[in-house]
């Protein structure tokens, strides 16, 4: 079956736009993820969406946002963009909120910010 | 609150060599563990992980992982290293309880030398 995916797998922004990041989670995965993996802060959690509500959230200032719509499928967006905001974004999903199940994650998105 | 420790940033390892990626954890209650690797410009694959039950763990690849409580260590291991086994890898954790996001620590750089 397919996997995550992520669109799109790169991106060049100005500093001051935003950006708008897809994620498609596996089929009868309800719960998406969101990380930012840098080479100086490794991988930082942004937030977690289960049945189209945030379940959790990580320490990221409030132009980092995100939304789950009714098919799983899962948004985020950064707004005033920064030079520092340039990573790799991570989506992740799993079967559920609580549990054991693994989490899968896609390829990522390529944010560059010039 | 959780997190994780990975101590070596690099691990350089002769093929054909065993190798271990050490990983400790800190969590409240029970652990869910888990270990991903990247390749280059990739998203993070999933090698195995722990929930309960035998303490060791066999996963993708020919990797295993031996989860000691006491330690609270999770470290990954390979009888045999291949070149191809060259990559980033991380461990994460999760609590059995509650609804905590998944957390990595800072990968180890392993580099299979042929």
């Amino acid at each position: 079956k397919a996997g995550v995916t992520q669109t799109p797998r790169y991106l060049i922004k100005t500093r001051g736009q935003q950006v708008t990041l897809s994620c498609s989670p596996i089929s009868g995965h309800r719960s998406v993820s969101w990380y930012q993996q840098t080479p100086g802060q490794g991988l930082q959690f942004l937030f977690e969406y289960f049945s189209e509500t945030q379940r959790n959230k990580g320490n990221f200032p409030g132009r980092f946002s995100g939304r789950q719509f009714s098919n799983s499928r899962s948004e985020m967006n950064v707004s005033t963009l920064e030079l520092g905001d340039s990573a790799l974004y991570l989506c992740a999903s799993r079967p559920e909120f609580t549990g054991p199940g693994g989490y899968t994650f896609g390829s990522g998105t390529r944010l560059t910010v010039v | 609150a959780q997190s994780v420790a990975q101590p070596e940033d690099q691990v350089n390892v002769a093929e054909g060599n065993p190798l271990t990626v050490k990983c400790t954890y800190s969590v409240s209650g029970n652990p869910y563990l888990f270990w991903y690797v990247q390749y280059p410009n990739r998203g993070l694959q999933f090698l195995l992980k722990y929930i309960t039950g035998d303490n060791l763990v066999k996963g993708s690849y020919g990797f295993e992982a031996e989860f000691n409580k006491s330690q609270t260590s999770f470290h990954l291991k390979k009888p045999s290293a291949l070149v191809s086994d060259s990559a980033l890898y991380f461990c994460a954790v999760r609590s059995y309880f509650g609804n905590e996001k998944l957390t990595f620590g800072t990968g180890t750089r392993l580099t299979i030398i042929p």
